[in-house]
């Protein structure tokens, strides 16, 4: 299998533009989460999919972003419009397990927003 | 609700030395334990993971952990390292029950040869 993969790998965006961070979950998996991580504030779980179905999304910061799944085997997150302190990097893991114990990354898309 | 702390931010070691990193938890219910590893420019890889039974978990390239219950602390050790262990380390819970895994803030562990 050649695991979660994301894309693009780097994003360098200016300000107010419109950014979709895209995701390939493992086949098979059930479960799909989206996570940021800056030297701030560390990895912070954005929301969370269980069966295509957004189950938690308290982690998003605010309406500007927004996360879908339409199928089992893609997710995007988008960010409209986006702003400098969004820029970090933004991994997508999925797991087999329910009770999500243990969790495959992907390698992350660096999102830049000048 | 759970949090997670690692206590050290940067470890530097020395080549063939033992380490520990440190992480304890705060939670008033049963919780699962991990570990996980990343690599530069690279996601995160699981380490190790405590779920049940045996309060020392064997993970990969050399690691193990204990879970500490009395303490609420999950350190991580390795009797001898390498400089390819150069990496950063994350403690994480998830809480019995559900889904959301807290990640601590990590631990970057410097390997000089």
């Amino acid at each position: 299998d050649a695991g979660v993969i994301q894309s693009p790998r780097h994003e360098v965006t200016e300000m107010g533009q419109e950014v979709t961070l895209r995701c390939k979950p493992i086949s098979g998996h059930n479960s799909l989460f989206w996570y940021r991580q800056t030297m701030m504030r560390g990895l912070e779980l954005l929301i969370y999919f269980n069966n295509n179905v957004p189950i938690d999304d308290s982690g998003m910061p605010e309406d500007r972003f927004s996360a879908k799944m339409p199928n089992a085997s893609f997710s995007t997150l988008k960010i409209q419009p986006s702003e400098p302190r969004d820029s970090a990097v933004y991994f997508c893991a999925s797991s087999l397990k329910e009770m999500n114990t243990e969790a495959f990354f992907g390698q992350g898309t660096r999102l830049t927003v000048v | 609700a759970q949090s997670v702390t690692q206590l050290d931010s940067q470890v530097p070691v020395f080549e063939e030395a033992p380490v520990e990193l440190r992480c304890n938890y705060s939670s008033s219910v049963s919780v699962y334990l991990f570990w996980y590893v990343q690599y530069p420019n690279q996601g995160l890889q699981l380490l190790l993971k405590y779920l049940s039974g045996s309060t020392l978990v064997k993970g990969i390239n050399g690691f193990e952990a204990e879970f500490n219950k009395s303490q609420t602390s999950f350190h991580l050790r390795k009797p001898s390292v390498h400089i390819s262990d150069t990496a950063e380390y994350f403690c994480a819970v998830l809480k019995g029950g559900y889904q959301k895994v807290t990640f601590g803030i990590g631990t970057k562990l410097q390997v000089i040869p």
